[in-house]
């Protein structure tokens, strides 16, 4: 199965902040087409007594409602969640999600991000 | 609106059996690939494993962790998917989710059920 690292954590920010959290992968996730490049990794926000909530799929492609200060980049083995400006809401646990389902599907360990 | 609602959950002795129950509504459930995520007490998100579409197959695949001991089904006729968990041990106390790709044919999930406990212990 394929591993997943996240890092930090947990996470001390403020209102406004930009956060950056950082996913690995133990083997790359990423198939090349002749067309692009298709990554199999999502992002989630999960808060205590909610439903997990899907962010971003395919490691860059917002999902449906997601506000515009989440972003999700990088390919292979390497990603990255962006929240741009913090806001009150975002307090929260992120995991990120490989889902090459050929090789066993895996979420992160999470981050958890909490008010400074 | 998309539902699921699990039932199904509560306290098993160890080596003892359960089933869960995962009633689906609001999308087009033989399209859609069921997925079962697990939450231990104070630890992160799990993935169980996952039953596709009748359409893709039908497959099912589970992680290392179950693989033997639980068993993903589906019925499309009732929009129903289950989880028959034999051989529980303590390690399989947790909050079960099922979630849904709406058919998206991809594992990534885009709802969820509000979870069902099951906690095993003597």
């Amino acid at each position: 199965d394929i591993q997943m690292t996240q890092s930090p954590s947990t996470l001390s920010a403020s209102v406004g902040d930009r956060v950056t959290i950082s996913c690995r992968a133990s083997q790359s996730i990423s198939i090349r087409t002749s067309e692009s490049t298709i990554t199999w990794l999502a992002w989630y926000q999960h808060k205590p007594g909610k439903l997990p909530n899907l962010l971003i799929y395919r490691a860059s492609t917002l999902d449906s409602g997601v506000p515009s200060r989440f972003s999700g980049s990088g390919s292979g083995t390497e990603f990255t969640l962006t929240i741009s400006s913090l806001q009150p809401d975002d307090f929260a646990t992120y995991y990120c999600q490989q889902y090459n389902s050929e090789i066993g599907v895996t979420f992160g360990p999470g981050t958890k991000v909490h008010m400074k | 609106e998309v539902q699921l609602v699990e039932s199904g959950g509560g306290l098993v002795k160890p080596g003892g059996s359960l089933r869960l129950s995962c009633a689906a509504s609001g999308f087009i459930f033989t399209q859609a690939w069921m997925t079962w995520v697990r939450q231990a007490p104070g630890k992160g998100l799990e993935w169980v494993g996952r039953v596709k579409s009748k359409i893709d197959g039908g497959t099912t695949d589970y992680a290392a962790s179950v693989k033997g001991r639980f068993t993903i089904s589906r019925e499309d006729s009732e929009n129903m998917v289950f989880l028959q968990m034999n051989s529980l041990i303590a390690d399989d106390t947790a909050v079960y989710y099922c979630a849904t790709d709406l058919g998206r044919r991809e594992d990534y999930l885009e709802d969820w059920g509000h979870g069902v406990l099951v906690t095993v212990s003597s």
